[in-house]
């Protein structure tokens, strides 16, 4: 069970558009509808964005929604904001009950 | 408004065992709904999940960690506990305990986390 592959970072300048990528195998992102994705601003928790590779929980923004093609997930926020700024991280079921995360991705909002 | 709170010692000797205490408070851990995990962050690094129990005592755990790994569940208290045995520095992480939703299989409400260190 390895980690999911998601870029260190990505940057994009407010009002534009960004999309965070995460990969992993046919054994766990390829297999399932489960990708979820979390947000965790500095010296806070994660906070959970995107659930079953697209639905938003109550109380997210529209401005993050989530896809996924084969064994890639991603993550696009449109409009980007200052305080988007923050880490990310994708999470898939791995089946067996056992999920994995990605090694999460810094976004700077120029 | 549900509240997970960690607690234990945030100093560890190498080689002993870390144990941490979450207590869920505005809601019953006892949940058909809900898994009840814990997940850890070393410093300056990425999320691993260490494993999960549902209230009934059902424990799911991460293969790499699985070997020293053992969680536990007092519904009484409303407290989930994470044992982790020979640890070593590598080991020093914030841990997080947070909430497992079954039908979304993610973690939509998380403690604010605990830092603990591995060190003589």
């Amino acid at each position: 069970q390895s980690a999911l592959t998601q870029p260190a970072s990505v940057s994009g300048s407010p009002g534009q558009s960004i999309t965070i990528s995460c990969t992993g195998t046919s054994s766990d992102v390829g297999s399932y509808n489960l990708v979820s994705w979390y947000q965790q601003h500095p010296g806070k928790a994660p906070k959970l964005m995107i659930y079953e590779d697209s639905k938003r929980p109550s109380g997210v923004s529209n401005r993050f929604s989530g896809s996924k093609f084969g064994n890639t997930a991603s993550l696009t926020i449109s409009g980007l904001q200052a305080e988007d700024e923050a880490d990310y991280y994708c999470c898939s079921y791995a089946g067996s009950s056992t999920w994995v995360f990605g090694g999460g991705t810094k976004l700077t909002v120029l | 408004q549900l509240q997970l709170q960690e607690s234990g010692p945030g100093l560890v000797k190498p080689s002993e065992t870390l144990s941490l205490t979450c207590t869920v408070s505005g809601g019953s851990i006892s949940s058909s709904s809900y898994y009840w995990g814990w997940i850890r962050q070393p410093p300056g690094k990425g999320l691993e999940w260490i494993g999960s129990i549902y209230y009934s005592g059902s424990t799911y755990y991460n293969p790499s960690l699985k070997s020293r790994v053992t969680i536990s569940v007092d519904t009484s208290r409303d407290q989930f506990s994470l044992k982790l045995s020979s640890v070593a520095a590598a080991d020093t992480a914030v841990y997080y305990c947070a909430r497992h939703v079954r039908s979304w299989y993610s973690f939509d409400f998380w403690g604010q986390g605990t830092l603990v260190t591995v060190s003589s």
